[in-house]
């Protein structure tokens, strides 16, 4: 089966400016969260769908948005970048039933 | 809400001994357990996990002990090799929550020396 992937892996911007990161789970999974990883705050929660639906969000501004498809796929976007969110966006999979996360490469998002 | 502590920050150890990370958490409502080991540029892989109804878990030369009462939990590496040089991770959430998420804790950097 083939893991998590993320696109882009990598990703330059300017502040101001906005982004999209895509997700594709492990195919069956029907449960995406998103996280991002920073030095200095490490592996923090944002959000996780489930069917399309928002189940949970961590505390993020409301910059900070993701939405999912019908084939489970999700994205999430960054409004208005500001340097302090440079980092590394990790998105995770897991099936129903179970409480494993499989997270995927993430997507090193830097904002100049 | 629910916070996870972790120790050492970084760890070095000698090829063939063992290593230890501990990690803490507060909330008594949390009852799974798993550790993630992150190579540089690449995503967490999750090598090891634990219910709080079991207290202790072997997969080879890794092993998790979870002490319910003292709300701690601990990995152990056996006859470390380099390739275990990463970065590891513990984290703790409610198993089957509405909307699961991960409090991770900071990560402890573990290098094996040849």
């Amino acid at each position: 089966k083939a893991g998590v992937t993320q696109t882009p892996r990598y990703l330059i911007k300017t502040r101001g400016q906005q982004v999209t990161l895509s997700c594709s789970p492990i195919s069956g999974h029907r449960s995406v969260s998103w996280y991002q990883q920073t030095p200095g705050q490490g592996l923090q929660f944002l959000f996780e769908y489930f069917s399309e639906t928002q189940r949970n969000k961590g505390n993020f501004p409301g910059r900070f948005s993701g939405r999912q498809f019908s084939n489970s796929r999700s994205e999430m976007n960054v409004s208005t970048l500001e340097l302090g969110d440079s980092a590394l966006y990790l998105c995770a999979s897991y099936p129903m039933g179970t409480d494993t996360q499989y997270f995927g490469p993430g997507t090193r998002l830097t904002v100049l | 809400g629910e916070n996870v502590e972790q120790h050492p920050s970084t760890l070095s150890v000698q090829e063939g001994d063992s290593a230890v990370i501990k990690c803490t958490y507060s909330d008594s409502a949390s009852n799974y357990f798993p550790w993630y080991k992150q190579e540089l540029g690449k995503g967490p892989q999750l090598i090891i996990d634990i219910r709080s109804n079991v207290g202790e878990k072997k997969d080879q030369r890794i092993a998790v002990t979870l002490n319910k009462t003292a709300k701690h939990f601990s990995l152990h590496i056996t006859e470390t090799q380099p390739e275990d040089s990463a970065v590891y991770f513990c984290a703790a959430t409610v198993a089957g929550n509405y909307g699961q998420n991960f409090v991770f804790g900071p990560g402890t950097r573990l290098s094996v020396l040849p």
